[in-house]
């Protein structure tokens, strides 16, 4: 079956420019999760949903972040007047209710370069 | 503080040799989980194996095992008989009492043919 996917993978944005990234999870998939992986570094947390609530937003690194996820499915990041330093691969996962914690998978994410 | 510290930045190992990336962290709950994570360059994370903080036993998934010394806090992958295919990043990762997972800094290791 269809495993979590992001679009776009690739994503140039002048400075000031805002962007919009994708995520769909597998179907049915209760949680979702997002965050963001600078270069050489690992994943670090930004956003958590469960359906359309977003229960932890704790990991946002400014008001210029926002993510939704209107109708419990598909979610969006959306980045404000970019930055160089939101320059990252930004990865989305999703996990079915019920699953063990470990059952998180990960969508390929998208490289996000801020020029 | 750091919650997961990886101290090896790059690894280098024979094909069909053992190799054991090292994981420490740092927590003051009881109740958490520990995972791997390999990522090559495709860029997907692939889950490996998870070990739970209450779990007796060293979790093992095929040629991966979980060395887990709660003492000592370390959660480190052996992964036997290395195949080129295991040339990747790997990502120790815990998750505390809530949602989010902290991530170390990776190990990149390289199977040598």
């Amino acid at each position: 079956g269809a495993g979590v996917s992001q679009s776009p993978r690739y994503k140039v944005a002048k400075r000031g420019q805002d962007v919009a990234l994708r995520c769909d999870p597998i179907s049915g998939h209760v949680s979702l999760f997002w965050y963001q992986q600078a270069l050489g570094q690992g994943p670090e947390f930004l956003t958590y949903f469960q359906n359309e609530a977003q229960l932890d937003k704790s990991g946002l690194p400014s008001d210029r972040f926002f993510a939704e996820r209107p109708e419990g499915s598909v979610s969006t990041l959306k980045i404000q007047r970019t930055q160089q330093e939101d320059s990252a691969v930004y990865l989305c996962a999703s996990r079915f209710s019920g699953a063990r914690e470990y059952e998180q998978y990960f969508g390929p994410g998208t490289r996000l370069t801020v020029t | 503080a750091q919650k997961i510290t990886q101290t090896q930045p790059g690894m280098f190992v024979q094909e069909k040799e053992a190799v054991t990336l090292d994981c420490t962290y740092d927590t003051s709950d009881q109740s958490y989980g520990l995972f791997w994570y390999k990522q090559p360059s495709s860029g997907e994370m692939i889950f490996l194996i998870y070990q739970g903080s209450y779990d007796e036993q060293n979790a093992t998934e095929g040629r991966y095992s979980l060395n887990f010394q709660k003492a000592r806090k370390s959660a480190n992958l052996v992964i036997s008989a290395s195949q080129l295919g295991d040339s990747a990043m790997y990502f120790c990762a815990m998750r505390e009492g809530g949602n989010q997972f902290y991530f170390g800094t990776g190990t990149s290791l390289t199977v040598i043919p």
